[in-house]
């Protein structure tokens, strides 16, 4: 069956320096790449998605990147900030087929 | 700005009981999901709903779990006889655009089985 990693599962940066999460996928046929966050006991928030036929996409602090041959994306967040804690899932999609990664989570050291 | 809503909050059941979790998406969404998580873990696909029908389904929707759409405004996920496994947060969403597009999550429902 399809297969989504996410990497690292735990991130702890500092205050103000960049964080990047990784998310590998095994069905060549994904074409629409999202990531979400979730804050603690709440629902799962859209913050960036891309399409099959884009390689970047930046909206403010937060960019991701696609590499379709080597089917990975990767979530970028520059100049993080304390609400920038939470877990960030990956889930690729082929058509209404959805899979989400197991999360990263990402915490903010002060 | 409009928002998926869902009802109940927290639903407690016995193990072997029916529920029903309601969902109301957004008004002029066509595209419609249920999603469970686990305390703790990931995110899972259930099912999607389209022009009153599933079109996709995951393994974990077996033949305990049904959906409906009973009017024009509210969408129901039914568990015939639940089992304690079936404890997650159950969350709706739904999409203008479908399989491309943005999802646009519920609240959630805690659902205790005991």
């Amino acid at each position: 069956g399809e297969n989504v990693e996410q990497h690292p599962s735990t991130l702890s940066v500092q205050e103000g320096d960049s964080a990047v999460i990784k998310c590998t996928y095994s069905d060549s046929a994904s074409n629409y790449f999202p990531w979400y966050k979730q804050e603690l006991g709440k629902r799962p928030q859209l913050i960036i998605d891309i399409r099959s036929n884009v390689g970047e996409k930046k909206d403010q602090r937060i960019a991701v990147t696609l590499n379709k041959t080597a089917k990975h994306f990767s979530l970028h967040i520059t100049e993080t900030q304390p609400e920038d804690s939470a877990v960030y899932f990956c889930a690729p999609r082929r058509d209404d087929k959805i899979i989400f990664g197991k999360g990263t989570r990402l915490h903010i050291l002060p | 700005e409009p928002e998926v809503t869902q009802t109940p909050s927290h639903q407690v059941t016995q193990m072997g009981q029916e529920v029903i979790l309601r969902c109301v998406p957004i008004s002029n969404h066509l595209y419609f999901y249920w999603y469970r998580q686990i305390l703790g873990q990931k995110v899972e696909f259930l099912v999607s709903f389209y022009n009153n029908e599933i079109s996709e389904k995951s393994e974990i929707f077996d033949d305990q779990f049904s959906v409906e759409r009973p009017d024009g405004s509210n969408f129901t996920l039914k568990i015939r006889s639940t089992k304690l496994e079936d404890s997650a947060m159950y969350f709706c969403a739904s999409s203008p655009q479908g399989p491309r597009g943005e999802q646009y999550f519920g609240p959630g429902t805690r659902l205790t089985v005991t």
